[in-house]
């Protein structure tokens, strides 16, 4: 099960800011959020990941609040092509040792408008 | 540049017939390789992951096999399909730690089971 929440979907003008938020309320200390996003009929694409300090690079900028609870990805200039599902996944443990996935729930999709 | 290619796109196979997917990454050595599914209205699903040659790491009980015959190429088979097998399956390679580094996702194989 995902241990994420987001919306279903969300719209956005061509040109603002989409921000896009998703709860991850029992997230524990050493997990990273990330965030992944796939365009229709292809591949996710990674986009950010941080763990407590927000990060920021050429496609997004992410924040997390102080008591990681929550972030939002931020899509400053939203384009047609940003068009797509954005997963917010956090890194979990599945068994005992090291190893560690990827849950990935259903994403919030993102419709840019013109 | 590291590169990955996945084929076929699409394919529609008959319900008892085999299948072979075939995965391979450029430009890197040693990855980790995955395999994961996106059944319809589903998240993904990590079917197998692989962190070397011959070394194979199974997540769900079914009716699939991975193979990993060299450094760079990752397989994906089945004897005998079933209708429940369709879906968007996904390749996926990372370096260093398979569980925290960033994936790089091919184009998908979209498989439809009739």
């Amino acid at each position: 099960d995902a241990k994420t929440t987001q919306p279903t979907s969300m719209d956005c003008a061509e040109g603002r800011a989409a921000n896009l938020p998703c709860n991850h309320s029992t997230i524990s200390g050493n997990e990273y959020v990330y965030w992944y996003r796939q365009i229709h009929s292809q591949g996710p694409q990674y986009i950010i990941h941080g763990l407590k300090n927000n990060e920021t690079n050429e496609m997004a900028s992410l924040i997390i609040t102080e008591d990681r609870k929550s972030s939002t990805l931020i899509l400053p200039h939203a384009t047609l092509r940003d068009t797509a599902v954005y997963y917010c996944i956090v890194r979990v443990s599945f068994n005992a040792g090291n190893n560690r996935k990827l849950i990935w729930g259903l994403g919030t999709s993102l419709a840019v408008n013109p | 540049s590291q590169t990955i290619h996945q084929w076929p796109a699409t394919l529609v196979q008959p319900v008892g017939s085999p299948l072979s997917l075939e995965c391979t990454v450029e430009g890197t050595s040693n990855p980790n390789l995955y395999w994961y599914r996106q059944a319809a209205g589903r998240g993904l699903q990590l079917l197998f992951y692989s962190v070397g040659i011959g070394q194979i790491s199974s997540e769900v009980p079914q009716n699939l096999s991975a193979s990993r015959p060299q450094d760079r190429q990752f397989i994906l088979s089945s004897k005998k399909l079933l209708l429940s097998d369709s879906g968007f399956y996904l390749c996926a390679w990372s370096v260093g730690d398979p569980w925290g580094a960033s994936y790089t996702f091919g184009s998908g194989t979209r498989l439809t089971v009739v």
